[in-house]
């Protein structure tokens, strides 16, 4: 079983509002991924990163940015949230087979 | 553009039956293709990992196959059970010059397994 987590699980914020979500692996994966899923609808990849110091964007445009200055984490921020930012948001890693942490669920009101 | 569609969308079947899902894909060029399950309100849980040198894998009552060539993957599971029951989702990797790249995710196939 994969050990990757993600915090918080649920985040009710204000418009406006920088944001933090956490994604940490104990693994040694160097591979890491951010998707976006809203409702219904399929996983989209934002943002991925083949190691420490390495960022690229994904197939869907995300306002959201990421960084990854160690290996084991790779958290994703929103520097002022919006109504539209309202998803879940999924962290993963893999070494071939992607592993997923359990979501973060935000709305912004 | 990777593009990747689950039939069917949704499935309901009795307790005991075996059961296939299709997936297919537009673009044969993969690095490996992935089965997930989701559970409501839960993140997604590796079924089985085809690499794209590789023609099926098997893991308890699943099994999955693969054809590159005419892009299509298919999902089989065998005497389902109510437990089954969950979102399955297939998922293609691509290249990139740091070796597979992130995901492209199907819509899913809702599936449901009546005691």
């Amino acid at each position: 079983e994969a050990d990757i987590y993600q915090t918080p699980r649920y985040l009710v914020i204000g418009t406006g509002k920088k944001i933090t979500l956490e994604c940490s692996q104990t693994m040694g994966h160097d591979k890491m991924y951010w998707y976006q899923q809203d409702p219904g609808m399929e996983l989209h990849l934002i943002h991925y990163s083949y190691g420490v110091n390495s960022t690229e964007k994904g197939d869907l445009s995300s306002e959201s940015t990421v960084s990854r200055i160690r290996t084991e984490h790779f958290p994703l921020t929103l520097e002022s949230a919006r109504p539209s930012h309202t998803s879940q948001y999924l962290c993963a890693s893999s070494l071939y087979e992607q592993y997923f942490g359990p979501g973060t669920r935000l709305t912004v009101t | 553009k990777q593009e990747v569609t689950q039939i069917p969308a949704a499935l309901s079947v009795p307790e005991g039956e075996n059961l296939v899902l299709n997936c297919s894909f537009t673009d044969s060029a993969i690095y490996n293709l992935q089965w997930f399950r989701q559970d409501p309100g839960k993140g997604l849980t590796s079924l089985l990992l085809i690499q794209s040198s590789q023609r099926e894998q098997t893991s308890g009552r699943l099994n999955a196959s693969l054809d590159k060539s005419s892009g299509r993957s298919t999902l089989y599971i065998a005497a389902s059970q109510p437990g089954d029951s969950a979102t399955y989702l297939c998922a293609v990797g691509g290249y990139s010059g740091g070796g597979a790249d992130g995901l492209t995710f199907g819509k899913g196939t809702h599936l449901i397994i009546q005691p």
